[in-house]
């Protein structure tokens, strides 16, 4: 069964940035997929914040293209996410989750993280 | 940007009634539609993705139709287990955007 977990903190800074990591289990992230991010703001809709292949192409949510960096560690079948200058707009559940071409099968648990000083 | 449009945005019903959702593209997005289900608290679950094919373990009472730019998700007779909010997103291009949803609640 693959399973998808997010970690880091819950509490960042204005003007700092944020990151997060997605460890993967019960599927090898080299074998294919694009691994993303998504995000919600509390109370609101589902927001998509970028994509990563196994291979290292990437792909950004022009909206946030500025100020994101997806990464991906085949070794340690984990990728990350990096939001820079944050704002208390940022202020979500972030969730990592497993893309195809079609749809979004495999999600985290979501992680909360606040922006605040 | 792709935009997508749901309606209603709110719907109230009985257990056991038939229920349609609508998705609309702000431009054609061929059968590049994915649905998900999403309740308090939790991660969305994909529903339906392709526009009309079942996820696996998804019960059959769950259905998807549409392509180009109208989609539609039908519940044939919905269940307690259904009250949720119900989210479409595109996969046709970059970046790949979510409808604002459509809640689902107990008349």
């Amino acid at each position: 069964q693959v399973q998808l977990q997010e970690s880091g903190p819950g509490l960042v800074k204005p003007s700092e940035t944020l990151s997060l990591t997605c460890a993967v289990s019960g599927y090898s992230i080299s074998s294919g997929y694009y691994w993303g991010w998504i995000r919600q703001p509390p109370g609101k809709g589902l927001e998509w914040i970028g994509s990563i292949y196994h291979s290292g192409s990437t792909y950004y949510n022009p909206s946030l293209k500025s100020r994101v960096t997806i990464s991906v560690d085949t070794s340690k079948n984990q990728f990350s996410l990096k939001l820079s200058s944050v704002t208390a707009a940022d202020t979500a559940v972030y969730y990592c989750a497993r893309q195809f071409r079609f749809g979004t099968d495999y999600w985290g648990q979501g992680t909360l993280v606040t922006v605040s000083s | 940007d792709i935009q997508l449009t749901q309606s209603p945005s709110f719907l109230s019903a009985s257990v056991g009634d038939r229920v349609t959702i609508t998705c609309r593209a702000s431009q054609g997005i061929s059968s590049y539609l994915a649905w998900y289900q999403q309740k308090p608290g939790k991660a969305p679950k994909l529903l339906i993705y392709a526009a009309s094919t079942l996820q696996s373990g998804v019960p059959s009472r769950f259905s998807g139709s549409g392509s180009g730019t109208e989609f539609t998700l039908t519940i044939s007779s919905l269940q307690p287990e259904d009250f949720a909010t119900y989210y479409c997103q595109q996969l046709n291009s970059y970046p790949f955007t979510f409808g604002p949803g459509t809640k689902v609640d107990i008349k």
